[in-house]
């Protein structure tokens, strides 16, 4: 069964420190995601991606946060400088959009623990 | 805008026992409903979705859920929890016109033998 997968599973880096998440989706998704989770508490969502561009961001991504699909199979995540609050796993996910029904259903990878220090 | 509440962070039961874990949602008109489950190392996956019709919804590995709109509820249930269950569950809410779930902190499931 196609997956979305993710890497790395763990990184730990010094606050300030640039990070790039990376993920693949599947191949025939349009839509792409990043959610993150701290510890403990829920599964936020902060951006979508479609046809080149982000289609929709929440508060949290900020200036520090930019997404970006290089290639055309890579999808990635950069915090230019970690701060200790983005400690937290981090979700990508990807759907082929709103289905007949209007739902859109999302695949998720295993997650990127980011640990800032 | 809508949201997601999971009442319960851990929920202990025995093997073999019946379980059922808590969703509530708030929004307006009547959402998409989902639980996915997290097992250790794994992504989330998709157990189940209510969009519409029967309110009673089978998923994967024998679990069900039952949209009550009445309480703005979407509980997950199992009759028969098995020692693999153990993971973190999570209920989401989507709506109508977006692309965009919005997810419960999850339910952390423990299965004792």
């Amino acid at each position: 069964e196609p997956e979305v997968t993710q890497t790395p599973s763990h990184q730990v880096t010094q606050m300030g420190q640039e990070v790039i998440l990376r993920c693949v989706p599947i191949s025939n998704h349009l839509y792409f995601y990043w959610y993150r989770q701290i510890l403990g508490q829920k599964v936020e969502f902060l951006v979508s991606f479609y046809n080149n561009e982000i289609s929709e961001k929440s508060e949290i991504f900020d200036d520090q946060f930019s997404v970006e699909r290089p290639d055309g199979s890579n999808f990635t995540l950069k915090i230019r400088s970690t701060k200790l609050e983005d400690s937290a796993m981090y979700f990508c996910a990807s759907s082929r959009g709103q289905g007949r029904d209007g739902a859109n259903v999302l695949t998720f990878g295993a997650g990127s623990r980011l640990t800032v220090l | 805008a809508q949201s997601v509440t999971q009442p319960d962070i851990h929920i202990t039961v025995s093997e073999g026992a019946s379980l059922e874990l808590r969703c509530n949602y708030s929004y307006g008109a009547t959402p998409y409903l989902f639980w996915y489950v997290q097992s250790p190392g794994q992504g989330l996956q998709l157990l189940l979705k209510y969009f519409s019709g029967d309110t009673l919804v089978q998923g994967i590995k024998g679990f069900e859920a039952e949209f009550k709109r009445s309480q703005s509820s979407f509980n997950l249930r199992k009759p028969s929890v098995h020692w693999s269950d153990a993971a973190e569950y999570f209920c989401a809410v989507g709506i109508r016109g977006s692309y965009i779930p919005t997810f419960g902190r999850g339910t952390s499931l423990i299965v004792h033998p």
